[in-house]
C-alpha cells in the first residue's frame, strides 16, 4: 500500500515568510509524529498526534512553530516567521498506535532551506 | 533521561567486509524498543528492525543481524559480507511508551561500503 507521503519535497523561503509542510500518514494509522533533522542536531522529535486526542507539543523549539491534524489524517506543520536555523529536512511518520510501541514509518521529507 | 549513542560517526569497508555498527543506550524504563533505521543517500528513513526490552533473542535476517545485551544496555547492528547498496546512514532509537512512543535517535553512523 502507499506509505507515508509529504509535500512539497523542497521549499526554499525567504526568512521572515510562513511555511507550510503537508504530511499524508499510511491509511488508518492513528499516530502521526514530525520529526526534524539538521547537522547540528541530528533528527529530534517536535510533536505527536494520537487519534483526536491534544497533540503532545513538548518537542516544538518556538511559538513560531505549530500545527494540526485533521480529521485525524493528514497534518500541517506551520512555522511563522521562519528564520535561517529552521533550515532542516522535516520528517513525518505514522504508525498504528502507540499503546504497544508500533514501528513509525517515515515519509520521504521536506528539506527547508531559509535564505 | 533517555539517550542512544552512536560512537562510530564514519566506517568505510570494501564490499564483503563483515561490519559491525555499535548502538549504547539510556533508559529508567523497565519496558522500551529499540530500533534501526537506514537512510540511503535518497534521504528516506526506512525500518529495519524492532526489538522490545524483554525479548533479548538475537536476530538474523539474511545478511542482517543484531545483538541485544541488556547487561550493557548495546543493540550492535551486523551486517555481513557487505555490499555496495549498503551504503548509507543507519540510526539507531529507543522508544519509551511512557514517553508517547516517540523516537530517541542516535547521531547516526555512515557507512560507506567501496568495490
Amino acid at each position: 500500500g502507499a506509505g507515508v507521503s509529504q509535500s512539497p519535497s523542497n521549499k526554499v523561503t525567504e526568512k521572515g515568510k510562513d511555511v507550510e509542510l503537508r504530511c499524508d500518514p499510511i491509511s488508518g494509522h492513528t499516530a502521526l509524529y514530525w520529526y526534524r533533522q539538521s547537522l547540528g542536531q541530528g533528527l529530534e522529535f517536535l510533536i505527536y498526534f494520537q487519534g483526536n486526542s491534544a497533540p503532545d507539543k513538548s518537542g516544538l523549539p518556538s511559538d513560531r512553530f505549530s500545527a494540526e491534524r485533521t480529521g485525524g489524517s493528514v497534518s500541517t506543520l506551520t512555522i511563522q516567521r521562519t528564520q535561517q536555523e529552521d533550515s532542516a529536512v522535516y520528517l513525518c511518520a505514522s504508525s498504528l498506535r502507540t499503546g504497544e510501541t508500533d514501528t513509525q514509518y517515515f515519509g520521504p521529507g521536506t528539506r527547508l532551506t531559509v535564505l | 533521561a533517555q539517550k542512544v549513542t552512536q560512537a562510530q560517526t564514519e566506517i568505510s569497508v570494501v564490499e564483503k567486509e563483515d561490519v559491525t555498527l555499535d548502538c549504547v543506550y539510556e533508559t529508567r524504563d523497565t519496558t522500551y524498543y529499540l530500533f534501526w533505521y537506514k537512510q540511503p543517500p535518497s534521504g528516506e528513513l526506512v525500518f529495519l528492525i524492532r526489538r522490545n526490552s524483554f525479548d533479548e533473542q538475537n536476530e538474523i535476517s539474511g545478511r542482517y543481524s543484531w545483538n541485544f545485551q541488556k547487561s550493557t544496555s548495546s543493540f550492535n547492528f551486523t551486517i555481513t559480507a557487505s555490499q555496495v547498496v549498503d551504503s548509507a546512514v543507519y540510526f539507531c532509537a529507543l522508544s519509551e511508551p511512557s514517553r508517547y512512543s516517540t523516537l530517541t535517535f542516535g547521531k547516526g553512523t555512515m557507512l560507506l561500503v567501496s568495490p
